[in-house]
């Protein structure tokens, strides 16, 4: 039982650079989430899908898209990337929207 | 609009003594609250969680108490213990809501 897992855990692009950041849950979760950790900043919720085939926007959703890919994986991918979206993105799931959150180990993406 | 804020972006305590984490809401619709800690390089975990229909919850060295007039919950932490050194983020949601609101975070700082 491994819980969420994220791919990669770090990565480095150059701006106006694609990447795909992939998430899996095996709990059996209905909700996925993903967020965004920057200092002072706590964690602001990019996107999230609250089932299978549903997304919604979070607070800062410009400049990302997400896939739900089926119930166990939920992806962000950045189109082109800017130097503000240096941060480290967490993957979360849970049963529902009010339940615990599961959190991934993170990936740290710098953009120069 | 920072609708749950950690005023308080660091806590430094003896270890033994009482830590207090404080978190303010201005979302009169937040009806569940919860609290999550995180460690270094790791996803944060969740903590211990309080409904509006409380205004207090236990669990072990953990107290959560919720000040629904004010606004305000706070994370007691007796006795303090080296291990409690990490960034914590209070979270809140609306009855109904897929997603939870989270605060910036406080670093606290256990010294022995």
């Amino acid at each position: 039982n491994a819980g969420v897992t994220q791919t990669p855990k770090f990565q480095v692009l150059k701006t106006g650079q694609s990447m795909t950041l992939q998430c899996a849950q095996d709990m059996n979760h209905n909700s996925m989430y993903w967020y965004r950790q920057d200092p002072g900043m706590g964690l602001r919720l990019i996107y999230y899908s609250a089932s299978e085939g549903t997304t919604d926007k979070g607070e800062v959703p410009n400049g990302y898209n997400v896939s739900r890919l089926n119930k166990r994986e939920f992806s962000l991918r950045l189109e082109s990337a800017a130097p503000s979206q240096t941060s480290v993105y967490f993957c979360a799931s849970s049963f529902g929207g009010r339940d615990t959150q599961y959190f991934g180990p993170g990936t740290r993406l710098t953009v120069l | 609009d920072q609708q749950v804020k950690q005023n308080s972006p660091s806590l430094s305590v003896q270890e033994g003594r009482i830590s207090i984490l404080n978190c303010d809401y201005t979302n009169s619709m937040f009806d569940y609250f919860l609290w999550y800690k995180k460690y270094p390089a790791e996803g944060p975990t969740f903590l211990i969680s309080i409904s509006s229909i409380k205004d207090k919850n236990e669990d072990g060295r953990f107290t959560v108490f919720l000040n629904k007039s004010a606004k305000h919950l706070s994370l007691h932490i007796v006795p303090s213990q080296p291990g409690d050194s990490a960034v914590y983020f209070c979270a809140a949601s609306v009855e109904g809501a897929q997603k939870l609101v989270f605060g910036q975070g406080t670093r606290l700082t256990i010294n022995p």
